[in-house]
């Protein structure tokens, strides 16, 4: 089985520019959330998808970033107009979704951003 | 607000001893806590989930007691070897958690480096 992969693994863009990331959860989980880990900061929370709904996207930072997830398989997270403090690293994950809290979280292995 | 903390944020060992990681955690209404473990470049791995109602959980060199009432959780890796190296994070899952248990709240992590 597959896990969550992310693509790409490292980006290295302008100031101003546009980037956009990509999750592919593992097949046949619901759950989908966005994290990202700036330089010298705890791993933090962005937003969670179920299937193709936002669930939750309180730890999103303002508008520049917008996620989707169309069909409820793989998901997007796009920075427009990426900014100096955006960089860092944007990790994916996936879980199912059965009612349980005991599910196993699994995790990609980032995206690395880099903004100058 | 709830406010993850790790202590020490590095720990360097020989190869044998045992390593003892500690995670507070500021508000115990938690659904349940996560260690993970990440490799440099890599993604997370959950190692060991422990559900607010559980005392520890067991998974062979390891052993995570959590203390909800206090607070705290201890990771404990016996017999350390120079393949423990690596990045320890824990994380707290928000109560009530419809839904939600993989919002997770992560520490800073504690840098391991088991000398050979």
């Amino acid at each position: 089985e597959a896990g969550v992969t992310q693509f790409p693994s490292h980006s290295v863009i302008e100031k101003g520019q546009t980037v956009t990331l990509r999750c592919d959860p593992i097949s046949g989980h619901d759950n989908l959330y966005w994290y990202r880990r700036v330089m010298g900061k705890e791993i933090k929370f962005l937003l969670h998808f179920v299937k193709e709904s936002k669930q939750d996207e309180s730890g999103m930072p303002n508008n520049r970033f917008l996620a989707e997830r169309t069909g409820g398989t793989y998901s997007t997270l796009k920075v427009q107009p990426a900014e100096l403090e955006d960089s860092g690293v944007y990790f994916c994950a996936s879980s199912r979704r059965t009612g349980s809290s005991g599910n196993t979280i699994y995790f990609g292995e980032g995206s690395w951003l880099t903004v100058v | 607000k709830q406010e993850v903390t790790q202590i020490p944020a590095a720990l360097s060992v020989p190869e044998g001893e045992n390593l003892v990681l500690n995670c507070s955690f500021t508000d115990s209404a938690i659904y349940n806590l996560q260690w993970f473990r990440q490799d440099p470049g890599k993604g997370l791995t959950s190692l060991l989930l422990i559900q607010s109602s559980q005392r520890e959980q067991t998974s062979g060199r390891l052993n995570a007691s959590l203390d909800k009432s206090s607070g705290r959780s201890t990771l404990y890796i016996a017999a350390s070897q120079p393949g423990d190296s690596a990045t320890y994070l824990c994380a707290v899952s928000p109560y009530p958690a419809t839904d939600s248990w993989g919002k997770l709240q992560f520490g800073a992590g504690t840098q391991v480096v088991v000398t050979p």
